[in-house]
């Protein structure tokens, strides 16, 4: 499975934004980018996921190096609850099932002072 | 209701002791994963199912084995408990297709004395 690394740790103030970078740079062509989050005490839940083109949810914005080497998780206004940990995971996306896990690393620790 | 529940929340038990994890969910999805975390790690896969008839390995499946009774039912059995086996363990389900977003359940958190 390809790699990805992500800082330990970052810190933001509530209400700013907060940029989680991640790089990939042996991304395959059939590799999503998938974000996870989680919270304290409880398990990972689904933030968003792309492949090429920038992409928006409720929870927030994922951008995209052109090259897709590296990517960035953007938390538009930052809020106490968005403090967690941050996972970013490539996924391979293929149509035998077996490819389709993901493999978490050590994520992102975001810490949000009020 | 929640979507993914496990059972027990909190367990301890003793080394040699043979445990079952348990894991139902209600979102009709075919794939149930298991995962564990350890302290101020990430996740990684111990089993993962993608139908009742399947089950494969994940990346460190020693000492643990899986029952997949139904398709809304997936449990994970310690056959004799041992002290590096303490962990956080996370049920997980998804669908199909390209997100393939995994729902996750509360965790059981095993003490092994």
């Amino acid at each position: 499975d390809a790699k990805t690394t992500q800082p330990n740790s970052m810190e933001s103030n509530e209400e700013e934004p907060v940029h989680l970078p991640c790089n990939h740079s042996t991304i395959s062509g059939t590799d999503y980018i998938h974000w996870y989050r989680q919270l304290p005490s409880q398990g990972p839940e689904y933030v968003i996921h792309g492949l090429t083109s920038n992409v928006n949810n409720r929870m927030a914005s994922l951008a995209i190096a052109e090259d897709r080497k590296s990517s960035t998780l953007i938390l538009h206004r930052a809020t106490l609850r968005d403090a967690a940990v941050y996972y970013c995971i490539l996924r391979a996306y293929v149509l035998k099932a077996a490819g389709n896990k993901l493999t978490f690393g050590g994520g992102t620790r975001v810490l949000v002072k009020p | 209701d929640a979507d993914v529940t496990q059972t027990p929340r909190n367990r301890i038990t003793k080394t040699g002791k043979r445990i079952m994890l348990e894991c139902s969910q209600t979102k009709g999805h075919d794939r149930m994963y298991w995962y564990r975390q350890d302290p101020g790690l990430g996740l990684r896969l111990i089993y993962y199912s993608f139908d009742v008839k399947d089950i494969n390995k994940g990346e460190i499946s020693d000492g643990y084995s899986v029952s997949r009774q139904a398709q809304a039912k997936f449990s994970l059995s310690l056959e004799s408990a041992i002290p590096n086996q303490t962990a956080l363990y996370f049920c997980a389900t998804s669908g199909a297709g390209e997100a393939n977003t995994q729902y996750f359940g509360p965790g059981t958190r095993l003490t092994v004395l």
